[in-house]
């Protein structure tokens, strides 16, 4: 059964960036049929779309989030990342990632990890 | 870019039916057949509900139903039951590889 993992740090200081790994068990990065997205929900509002990558490396973006983003892949870890720079407050959220077909629908989901950026 | 549009919240009583709409552009929900809804309690994850408009995963039960017409995709669930109160979000492909969510509905079920 595939499972997601999100993992990394969970407090990150104003102006800095915010690094985190979904690690994928239980099945390989490097399936031709999906992408891996990463999306996150901040305190008692709804999701965003943040990214999603394929394990080629190709890589989309929220526009809105587009000059701060980075999502890379490392298919011999089974592992994507995603680095949010200059974060600020508004950044506070819980972080999710997930498997998703195309732009059609994201199946699974890790189980989220919170991130909040302060001082 | 803008978040689709869902009504705050909804409610209905046991065994009664409820829709929560979604409202999106003619670059989103109405210009493509990709729209999926997610169900979330409190402090989970979301759960994958209903995608390509009205095709429901496996193990998501029937009373849940998708539809669309134009820019608006609509999730019914008939038969409320207690385990159906949670925040509902609808999701829509919006071209160049993206995705946008709806802002949320919280259905209680009084």
């Amino acid at each position: 059964q595939l499972q997601l993992q999100e993992s990394g740090p969970g407090l990150v200081k104003p102006s800095e960036t915010l690094s985190l790994t979904c690690t994928v068990s239980g099945g390989s990065i490097s399936s031709s049929s999906y992408y891996w997205g990463w999306i996150r929900q901040p305190p008692g509002k709804g999701l965003e779309w943040i990214g999603s990558i394929y394990y080629s490396g190709t890589t989309y973006y929220n526009p809105s989030l587009k000059s701060r983003v980075t999502i890379s892949v490392d298919t011999s870890k089974n592992q994507f990342s995603l680095n949010l720079s200059s974060v600020t407050a508004a950044d506070t959220a819980v972080y999710y990632c997930a498997r998703a077909n195309w732009g059609r629908y994201m199946d699974v989901w890790g189980r989220g990890t919170t991130v909040t950026v302060s001082s | 870019q803008s978040a689709l549009t869902q009504p705050r919240s909804v409610s209905g009583s046991p065994g009664q039916s409820v829709t929560i709409s979604c409202t999106g552009t003619s670059s989103d929900v109405g210009g493509y057949s990709y729209v999926s809804w997610y169900q979330q309690h409190p402090g989970k994850a979301p759960k994958l509900m209903i995608y390509d408009v009205s095709k429901r995963p496996s193990g998501v039960p029937d009373r849940f139903s998708g539809s669309k017409s134009g820019n608006t995709a609509s999730l019914t669930i008939s038969g409320l039951q207690a385990e159906d109160e949670a925040d509902y979000y609808c999701c829509s492909y919006a071209g160049s590889y993206t995705v946008v969510f709806g802002g949320g509905t919280k259905l209680t079920v009084l």
